[in-house]
């Protein structure tokens, strides 16, 4: 199996762009969450979804965070407009059920100048 | 969710046994101790979680306490690359499982040659 996908590893905008970070999941898995690792506030988690539905986007910041899924194989997490604030790691993971083991990706490393 | 202490920091040779405490001490009867690790760049990785008896796999062995309130990850014969920040959590079972992984600041181990 090829683990959770993320693209791109590295992204580097300026202030004021738009973001569009993507994720494959585990094929087979239904829940996908997307996380922000941050040196201030660690990881934490912004959005899940279970079979493509959002079911909890409490830990998205503010209105210039959107996430959605089209169908079980791909996921965004898109910004706009982007601020230096938002430069942090962004992790997707997904799991076979909302109890079980999540499966993280290699995350998108985020700088916003 | 229970909260959980680990120490900040942890060394260890290389090929001795690391033991990476962690202090759950309001943990709830229906609640899970998990165990994840982050290697520098890399996404977070499982590693072992057991509900009250312990539990070992290829990677690690998990000693929780009879009165489960402080839990203590081994892995057998530390190596370089097994330099990572070690995360315990708290994670509780059945419907009160969110989905939500909450991480502390966990407990970085070095492993020395």
């Amino acid at each position: 199996d090829a683990g959770v996908i993320q693209s791109p590893r590295h992204e580097v905008t300026e202030m004021g762009q738009e973001v569009t970070l993507r994720c494959k999941p585990i094929s087979g898995h239904d829940y996908l969450f997307w996380y922000r690792q941050t040196m201030m506030r660690g990881l934490e988690l912004l959005i899940y979804f279970n079979n493509n539905v959002p079911i909890d986007d409490s830990g998205m910041p503010e209105d210039r965070f959107s996430a959605k899924m089209p169908n079980a194989s791909f996921s965004t997490l898109k910004i706009q407009p982007s601020e230096p604030r938002d430069s942090a790691v962004y992790f997707c993971a997904s799991s076979l059920g909302r109890q079980e083991t999540q499966y993280f990706g290699p995350g998108t490393r985020l700088l916003v100048l | 969710d229970a909260k959980t202490t680990q120490p900040p920091s942890m060394d260890c040779a290389e090929g001795r046994a690391a033991n990476l405490p962690c202090n759950h001490s309001t943990i709830s009867g229906n609640e899970y101790v998990y165990w994840y690790r982050q290697i520098h760049s890399q996404g977070p990785q499982y590693i072992i979680h057991g509900l009250k008896n312990n539990e070992t796999n290829e990677m690690a062995s998990l000693i929780i306490t009879e009165d489960r309130k402080s839990s203590t990850l081994i892995l057998p014969h530390a190596t370089l690359r097994d330099t990572a920040v070690y995360y315990c959590i708290v994670r509780p079972r059945g419907s009160s499982n969110t989905g939500k992984l909450i991480f502390g600041q966990g407990t970085t181990l070095q492993v020395k040659p």
